[in-house]
Parts: C-alpha cells; sequence; structure tokens
C-alpha cells in the first residue's frame, strides 16, 4: 500500500513569510509524529497526535510552531513568520499507534528553505 | 532523563567485513528499542526492533541487533558489510514506562562508510 507521503518536497520561502507543510499518514496509523532535522544530524521531535486524544506539543520550539490533524489524518505544520533557523527537512512520520511496540513509517520530508 | 546515545559520528569499514554501528540508551522504564536506515535525500526507513525475548534480533538487509540489558546497549551489527550499506543509521528507544510512552527519542546518528 501507499507510504506515508509529504508535500512540497521542496519549500523556498523569504524570512517573514508563513508556510504551511503537508502530511498524508499511511491509511488507519492513528499516530502521527513531526520531526525536524537540520544537515543530516539527529532528529527533534516537535510534536504527536494520537487518535482524538490531545496532541502533545512538548517539542515545538516556539508560538510560531503548530500543527493540526483533521479528521485523525492528514496533518499540517504552520510555521508563522519564518526564519533562517528555521530551515531544515521536516519529517512526517505515522505508526499504527502510539502505545505499543509499533515502529514509525517515515515519509520523504519537506526539504525547508528561508531566505 | 530518557536519551539514546550512538558514540560514532562515522564508521569506516571495508566491503566484506563485519560492522557494528553502536548505541547506548538510558528510560526509566523498559525499553522498546529500533534502528532507522537513512538514505541520501530519503526518508528514515525501520531495520528492525526489539521488543521483548530472544536478545538477538535480526532485521532487513542482513542486519542484526543484540540488546545488552546490563549494558544498557542496541548494537547494530552486520557479518559482512557491503558498499549500499553506506548511509546514516540512527538508534531510537521508545520507553514504555506510563506517561512516556508517546515519544521516540533517537541518537545522533551514525553515518557508515563501506569502502570498495
Amino acid at each position: 500500500g501507499a507510504g506515508v507521503s509529504q508535500s512540497p518536497s521542496n519549500k523556498v520561502t523569504e524570512k517573514g513569510k508563513d508556510v504551511e507543510l503537508r502530511c498524508d499518514p499511511i491509511s488507519g496509523h492513528t499516530a502521527l509524529y513531526w520531526y525536524r532535522q537540520s544537515l543530516g544530524q539527529g532528529l527533534e521531535f516537535l510534536i504527536y497526535f494520537q487518535g482524538n486524544s490531545a496532541p502533545d506539543k512538548s517539542g515545538l520550539p516556539s508560538d510560531r510552531f503548530s500543527a493540526e490533524r483533521t479528521g485523525g489524518s492528514v496533518s499540517t505544520l504552520t510555521i508563522q513568520r519564518t526564519q533562517q533557523e528555521d530551515s531544515a527537512v521536516y519529517l512526517c512520520a505515522s505508526s499504527t499507534s502510539g502505545t505499543g511496540p509499533y515502529e514509525q513509517y517515515f515519509g520523504p520530508g519537506t526539504r525547508l528553505t528561508v531566505t | 532523563a530518557q536519551s539514546v546515545a550512538q558514540p560514532e559520528d562515522q564508521v569506516n569499514v571495508a566491503e566484506g567485513n563485519p560492522l557494528t554501528v553502536k548505541c547506548t540508551y538510558s528510560v526509566s522504564g523498559n525499553p522498546y528499542l529500533f534502528w532507522y536506515v537513512q538514505y541520501p535525500n530519503r526518508g528514515l526507513q525501520f531495520l528492525l526492533k526489539y521488543i521483548t525475548g530472544d536478545n538477538l534480533v535480526k532485521g532487513s538487509y542482513g542486519f542484526e541487533a543484540e540488546f545488552n540489558k546490563s549494558q544498557t546497549s542496541f548494537h547494530l551489527k552486520k557479518p559482512s558489510a557491503l558498499v549500499s550499506d553506506s548511509a546514516l543509521y540512527f538508534c531510537a528507544v521508545r520507553d514504555i514506562g506510563v506517561g512516556n510512552f508517546n515519544k521516540f527519542y533517537f541518537g545522533s546518528g551514525t553515518k557508515l562508510n563501506v569502502k570498495p
């Protein structure tokens, strides 16, 4: 079946603009995660959704970052008033459930460049 | 605090030789442990996981990993490296202790270079 998809694959934006990144998880996966990866480095956890529960937003770096997940499926990560330090690859992952020994399946990522 | 350490930024090995990529972890409870691989300009791909039972787990592409509870390690191994194994490898842990199960904690990654 289809894997996790993300769009756009690349996004170049000017400092101060808002951007929206989209993630379409694997059908039926109740858990969805967003991460940030800078220059091939480690993954920085941003936010986690599990079913209809309140999301775990503990990793969001500032109030310029927000995310929503509509209908328990597609998720959108929004970055307002982008800064150059926001430049990174944003990875989305989904999992069968957030409460079990289930691995994550990752999308290809969105490469964000803030000029 | 939960954490994962990959002490080597880079591992170099000749094709045909065995390889080991190291990972140690610190969690408050019992862990689920995972290895992922990332090829250039790609997302992460799941390789293998340890849940419970046999300490040696086998995964994709001939990789295996050994869980060592006393040393809190989960090293990734392969008996004979291939040039195509060259990639970035991430260890991850999920703490199944109450209140902590939401998150995966990832190591900083180890770049594996396999030379012909």
